[in-house]
């Protein structure tokens, strides 16, 4: 166990509505990174933080913003849902620089 | 860039059979390799992780996995598999100077009892 937790776990939301997902960790990681998972695209890396107010677009970054106002928590934001965002969203806490990754339990996001 | 490549997407066995998951990844330099399994519902756990030494790692749960510098390949194995190994594999590689994971599709892997 990390020490990681993600809030809500679940959440439907409708179309064009901001969201805002929360990841938190108790270990004081300097690295913390927001993935989605989608069936047959496996993880994808949304956006990244490298400390307090250090963060980096991903892969996938169209469409999400993300803060850190502190070391222990990375925000996760759609600033207007589409359907295309369904999907499950994971946050991970990195060590050893970032190169070693431990997951949070994830949030099912279904955007009608 | 880096990226991974896992070739089985979906495989059954027989509960006691040998297991072996293909993994393959692009990249020059320097790699770390990581196996994580996903049980259904649940989040991803790191198994096994290859940083240097040895190219034969051992993992929780009896698995196992090979670095093959020459083939690029970092297989998954375990010798005898139970229907408790029902899961998603997913293999994933970061290398030196790169802060960021790059994972391969996954493998779903089904045990018959």
């Amino acid at each position: 166990d990390a020490g990681i937790t993600q809030s809500p776990r679940h959440k439907v939301t409708e179309t064009g509505t901001p969201v805002t997902l929360r990841c938190h960790q108790t270990e004081n990681h300097r690295y913390m990174y927001w993935y989605r998972q989608d069936p047959g695209h496996g993880l994808r890396l949304i956006h990244y933080s490298y400390g307090v107010k250090d963060t980096d677009k991903g892969e996938v970054s169209d469409g999400y913003s993300v803060s850190r106002s502190k070391t222990e928590d990375f925000l996760l934001t759609l600033e207007s849902a589409t359907s295309s965002q369904t999907s499950v969203y994971f946050c991970a806490i990195g060590i050893r620089e970032g190169y070693e990754q431990y997951f949070g339990p994830g949030t099912r996001l279904t955007v009608t | 860039a880096q990226s991974v490549s896992q070739h089985n997407h979906h495989v059954i066995l027989s509960e006691a059979a040998s297991l072996e998951l293909g993994c393959n990844y692009s990249y020059g330099g320097t790699v770390n390799l990581f196996w994580y399994v996903q049980y259904p519902g649940q989040h991803l756990q790191l198994l096994l992780k290859y940083f240097s030494g040895d190219p034969l790692v051992k993992g929780i749960k009896g698995f196992e996995a090979e670095f093959i510098k020459s083939k690029f390949s970092f297989n998954l194995r375990k010798p005898s598999v139970q229907w408790s190994d029902t899961a998603e594999y997913f293999c994933a590689v970061s290398s030196f100077g790169n802060e960021k994971l790059t994972f391969g599709t996954g493998t779903r892997l089904t045990i018959i009892p």
